[in-house]
């Protein structure tokens, strides 16, 4: 089975700075992805940013990076430049390749100040 | 833009009721997902179904079943609501290796 773990329940941050959000997960498969999603306060659920299991490079976007480690199974995020809307919950997601199932983690709870 | 509409953002219903989830989607996808959302526990599936009519169970799936009549519409169906299904509900598609999410339906059972 697979599991996610998300082992910071709440984290807060000063706004324009950099705040990382860490993740580990448990797998047997060698081909899969991860992913990390945003909720921001009674809100829709949305993409932030998707890593392949086979890319090497570490996948951006904008302010938001992630550090993925496939031997340690870690796929932590980094928000750059930490803005008041960044503040949501942070769920890191795995799927495998044959697309069936998600597996979540219990999320992170991240809350920019001003 | 894909768009999952979930039929309630609020619902309130009392112990034993038959409750109706309703989840539709515009865009032709496959692919749909039941999943409950509670704190500490983060997303946990309920059921998934890949085509009409057809239907798998997830992780936790005892209390409720689900009914996909057609392609865009998928319903999860609490037969005897409980307390214990208190929740929030969040409808899903998957089209290849990304999932679209519905605003979810916060179910309170009282």
């Amino acid at each position: 089975a697979q599991t996610v773990t998300q082992s910071q329940p709440e984290m807060s941050v000063q706004e324009a700075e950099t705040v990382t959000l860490s993740c580990t997960y448990d797998t047997s498969e060698n081909n899969y992805y991860l992913f990390w999603y945003k909720q921001p306060p009674s809100r829709q659920m949305i993409l932030v940013i998707r890593q392949e299991a086979y890319k090497q490079q570490n996948a951006t976007e904008n302010r938001f990076s992630v550090n993925f480690q496939k031997a340690a199974k870690s796929f932590s995020l980094k928000i750059s430049d930490s803005q008041l809307g960044d503040t949501a919950m942070y769920f890191c997601a795995f799927m495998k390749q044959d697309f069936n199932k998600f597996y979540f983690g219990s999320g992170t709870k991240l809350n920019v100040k001003p | 833009d894909v768009k999952v509409t979930q039929s309630s953002r609020y619902l309130v219903k009392r112990t034993g009721e038959k409750v109706f989830l309703e989840c539709v989607q515009d865009m032709d996808h496959e692919n749909m997902f039941w999943y409950r959302q509670d704190p500490g526990l983060g997303l946990r599936l309920i059921y998934f179904s890949y085509d009409v009519k057809m239907k798998e169970k997830g992780d936790i799936p005892e209390g409720y079943s689900v009914s996909r009549e057609k392609k865009e519409r998928f319903s999860l169906i609490l037969e005897s609501a409980s307390t214990n299904q208190t929740s929030m509900y969040l409808c899903t598609t998957r089209f290849y290796n990304e999932q679209f999410f519905g605003p979810g339906t916060r179910l309170t059972v009282l």
